[in-house]
């Protein structure tokens, strides 16, 4: 049972646009929830983070918006570089157990 | 530098044969924890640490074992290796037991390969 679910494998956006990257979780206890960048043969890296008290954060180009209600959440990276070429993660966490739970992963192509 | 490494980065068993992969970090960091990525799975959790000689399960435990007796390294062991955990591994630390306000800091991977 996926937890944490990130529907799209892939996606392609051209240099300079936005690129939307989405998650969806079941469990309603995740307070706490992040994104990692993960580029290969390296391990992945913290990019932004959101507690279930926000619905939006904010760091620079990137942008990550909650929608408690329909369990659903978005990395907005505008405007998309070549650099951010990479495999995305969101991630939840129940800040009372310590677990993470990742999803599958979505691999971002900024194309130039 | 601050860094959490892993060692070794590939290896090749057998079934059966008793390995460990060792974790280190060099920032006093209390949480640890290893995860294990497979294609179309992303990473799942098999086991974290919240400080010293205090391990829980993570999502997928069965067939590791893990220890905590220094706060800087937390070893992955494999009893009796099987071909199904063949699987790229990472470790990864973050600062206090509060492990969701921490970002966690990942080590490069192993490659596992158990024939």
């Amino acid at each position: 049972d996926q937890q944490v679910k990130q529907n799209s494998p892939s996606l392609s956006v051209q240099e300079g646009r936005i690129s939307i990257l989405n998650c969806d979780y079941t469990n309603s206890m995740f307070d706490y929830f992040l994104w990692y960048k993960k580029y290969p043969a390296e391990g992945p890296t913290f990019l932004i983070s959101i507690s279930s008290i926000k619905d939006k954060n904010e760091d620079g180009r990137f942008t990550v918006f909650l929608n408690k209600s329909a369990k659903h959440l978005s990395l907005h990276i505008v405007p998309s570089q070549p650099g951010d070429s990479a495999v995305y993660f969101c991630a939840a966490t129940d800040s009372g157990t310590y677990k993470y739970i990742f999803g599958t992963g979505t691999r971002l192509k900024v194309l130039a | 530098e601050a860094q959490v490494t892993q060692n070794p980065r590939y290896l090749i068993t057998v079934t059966g044969k008793k390995l460990t992969v060792t974790c280190s970090q060099n920032m006093n960091h209390e949480y640890m924890s290893w995860y294990r990525q497979d294609p179309g799975l992303g990473l799942r959790q098999i086991y974290y640490s919240m400080n010293v000689e205090v391990t829980d399960k993570g999502d997928v435990p069965e067939g590791y074992k893990v220890s905590r007796k220094e706060k800087r390294n937390f070893p992955l062991i494999l009893e009796s290796p099987s071909p199904n955990q063949t699987s790229l591994y990472f470790c990864a630390s973050s600062l206090n037991p509060s492990g969701a306000q921490e970002t966690q800091y990942f080590g490069p991977g192993t490659r596992l390969l158990v024939l």
